[in-house]
């Protein structure tokens, strides 16, 4: 089984501020690798596939990057309605499907 | 509007079953393989099943073979899971989700699906006593 590992596990930032997610996988994935937002109560939301495509309707102050094993998540300029859990996410063993522990983005 | 709305949660004693259903609308259903994702009180997600556009093709992770079948009815739009023999670790808030992107391959002809793009609110399921 593939594991995604996020760091940090918490990030405390303040608006307007750079915002970079790491997730590492244990072994290479390609580049078949999704972001996921979540707010509390809420439901995922794609904010990246295939590492570095933007999800329909996502701001451009998100972007992805990476392949082989280490990927990254940047925001940046925060705004207020940024601060989440942020999860990364794997499927190159289809039908098998992993995500990381997440990354709780918190307001400073 | 894309939508996909769950209902079907409840609280069911250890042992017992439940039915989980997601109704879809604003896209064409059948077009679309389908998954279910749980999400346990407090912790991340989990990837739960998913099923082919026909039906003809379903998927579990390993914890859940053979207690869970996932299910679908094109006809009426409808996503479902039927959950037996429920363990207290089946406690979550259970979404199901629309699956996108992949790559075709062309010595199988298959198509795989990598991402989920579309996902309901999610309905909570509790196996306590």
């Amino acid at each position: 089984e593939i594991v995604l590992t996020q760091s940090p596990a918490t990030l405390s930032l303040s608006p307007g501020e750079r915002a970079t997610l790491s997730c590492r996988a244990s072994q290479s994935i390609s580049n078949y690798l999704a972001w996921y937002q979540q707010k509390p109560g809420q439901a995922p939301r794609l904010l990246i596939y295939d590492a570095s495509n933007r999800a329909t309707g996502i701001p451009a102050r998100f972007s992805g990057s990476g392949s082989g094993t280490d990927f990254t998540l940047t925001i940046s300029s925060l705004e207020p309605e940024d601060f989440a859990v942020y999860y990364c996410q794997q499927r190159s063993n289809w039908p098998s499907i992993t995500f990381g522990q997440g990354t709780r983005l918190e307001i400073k | 509007e894309v939508q996909l709305v769950e209902s079907g949660g409840g609280l069911v004693q250890p042992g017992g079953s439940l039915r989980l259903s997601c109704a879809a609308s604003g896209f064409t259903f059948s077009s679309y393989w389908m998954s279910w994702v749980r999400q346990a009180p407090g912790k991340g997600l989990e990837w739960v099943a998913n099923i082919k556009q026909d039906g003809s093709e379903k998927y579990y992770v390993d914890s859940v073979k053979g207690r869970f079948t996932i299910s679908r009815d094109n006809a009426k739009i409808s996503l479902s899971l039927q959950m037996n023999s429920l363990r207290a670790e089946d406690t979550a808030v259970y979404y199901c989700a629309r699956e996108m992107g992949g790559h075709y391959d062309i010595l199988t002809g298959h198509y795989y699906y990598y991402y989920m793009d579309v996902w309901g609110k999610g309905t909570t399921v509790t196996v306590s006593s």
